[in-house]
């Protein structure tokens, strides 16, 4: 299995706070995403990043900002938490080229009260 | 855009075949993933199609027609445990993303 750890794995917060998820990997992997899943949508794409400080929106990016000042780490934050950012979150890596397939960590259940 | 498109639930019996279809319309295609998915748990990777055929892989079989659009994932000699959501996803050519279909819930019975 891939090396990927995401923290929190469970977080229940109010609206208008802000949330801040993290995604740790250990394959020193160049491309790294975060998803969300809700039922009847499957996954969709939040933000990715191909490189320290390189990232780019997805298609769900509206109200979510991240960061990569690492390799290993990429955060995933909510500035101001609504209930409809109440989902489960997903980070993946993969090694870019001919190692497209992406692997994925535990994810991490948001609820947003 | 990207239309990814797969049934919902399927169910089938222990120890039978099934077959999940996925069409896909994308620019520049580039191959087609297949994820299993348990219940509260993360998707883990099944199998990839790049050229147009059949791969198989013990028991799960994966198909690719670039020219239709139309992938499937067979999965032969059903376990109880093979009952999870069977995710489709496409890559497109320079592009490191994936898109997903929202899944097919296959439930099996004894």
């Amino acid at each position: 299995d891939a090396g990927i750890t995401q923290s929190p794995r469970h977080k229940v917060t109010e609206t208008g706070t802000p949330v801040t998820l993290r995604c740790h990997q250990t394959e020193n992997h160049r491309y790294m995403y975060w998803y969300r899943q809700d039922p009847g949508h499957g996954l969709r794409l939040i933000h990715y990043s191909y490189g320290v400080k390189d990232t780019d929106k997805g298609e769900v990016s509206d109200g979510y900002s991240v960061s990569r000042s690492k390799t290993e780490d990429f955060l995933l934050t909510l500035e101001s938490a609504t209930s409809s950012q109440t989902s489960v979150y997903f980070c993946a890596i993969s090694g870019g080229g001919y190692q497209e397939t992406q692997y994925f960590g535990p994810g991490t259940r948001l609820l947003v009260l | 855009g990207q239309n990814i498109d797969q049934p919902t639930e399927m169910t089938a019996t222990e120890g039978a075949i099934v077959q999940i279809n996925c069409t896909y319309q994308t620019s520049g295609f580039n191959g087609l993933f297949w994820y299993q998915q348990h219940a509260g748990e993360a998707p883990t990777f099944l199998s990839y199609n790049v050229l147009d055929g059949l791969e198989e892989k013990g028991r799960f079989s994966s198909f690719l027609s670039r020219s239709k659009g139309y992938s499937y994932l067979l999965l032969k000699e059903l376990q109880m445990k093979d009952s999870a959501s069977y995710l489709c996803a496409v890559s497109r050519s320079n592009d490191y993303k994936l898109s997903f279909g929202a899944g097919t819930t296959v439930t099996v019975r004894a």
